[in-house]
């Protein structure tokens, strides 16, 4: 059963700070990775969506990358400011399209970042 | 607006009601999902619907029960409740991307 782990479970830091948050999966046998953000009392809102056969993907000051191998993806925010202030959450989508789906989520990374 | 809908945003119920949330999608989506979450806790999945079969149950009491009529519509039929059961309840699809409803906030009195 995929397990999917997000390290730090809380990160502050202040304005302007480029930072990593770091997402591990169990099983590499994935559809994609997705990124998510909720902000409190929300629901989720993609950010950025990694295919399986894909490295990185880049939206603005944000940057997936994904090692299927080694069962990682990591989330690089540049140049942070109060409004990313969020919780950040991944996904390990499993099976895909005209397939049985599974969407595993991690822990999630909560981030504030201070002016 | 994903494309997925939840109704209503907001339920307040007495512990002694019955009460249905609702998704849709129009995605074209054959996976439906539904999450817990409760107050600054981590998602919790509850059930997941494959085309229209249930494929996931998370070990959820039986006071919550889902209905997938079809491939566009997820229900979370709900009876006898707790207090405890409050939080914010989220649905979700999925084919290629998965995408959330804004979900229902549901606080039982």
């Amino acid at each position: 059963k995929q397990e999917v782990t997000q390290i730090p479970a809380a990160l502050s830091v202040p304005e302007g700070e480029n930072l990593v948050l770091n997402c591990s999966f169990t099983d590499s046998a994935i559809y994609n990775l997705q990124w998510f953000r909720q902000d409190p009392g929300k629901g989720l809102t993609s950010l950025l969506l990694i295919q399986s056969s894909q490295r990185e993907q880049t939206s603005g000051r944000l940057n997936a990358s994904l090692d299927k191998s080694s069962g990682r993806s990591t989330l690089y925010i540049a140049a942070s400011q109060p409004g990313d202030s969020a919780t950040y959450l991944c996904a390990a989508l499993e099976g895909g399209d005209n397939a049985g789906n599974m969407l595993t989520f991690g822990g999630g990374t909560r981030l504030m970042v201070k002016p | 607006e994903t494309g997925v809908t939840q109704t209503p945003r907001h339920l307040v119920m007495g512990m002694t009601n019955k009460k249905s949330l609702k998704c849709e999608q129009h995605l074209g989506h054959n996976a439906m999902y539904w999450y817990k979450q409760s107050a600054k806790k981590p998602l919790e999945l509850m059930f997941v619907y494959n085309f229209k079969e249930q494929t996931e149950n998370n070990s959820v009491p039986s006071r919550f029960s889902p209905e997938c009529p079809n491939s566009s519509h997820l229900f979370l039929h709900l009876h006898t409740l707790q207090p405890e059961d409050s939080a914010l309840y989220l649905c979700a699809s999925s084919a290629r991307e998965a995408f959330f409803g804004q979900g229902t906030r549901l606080t039982v009195v």
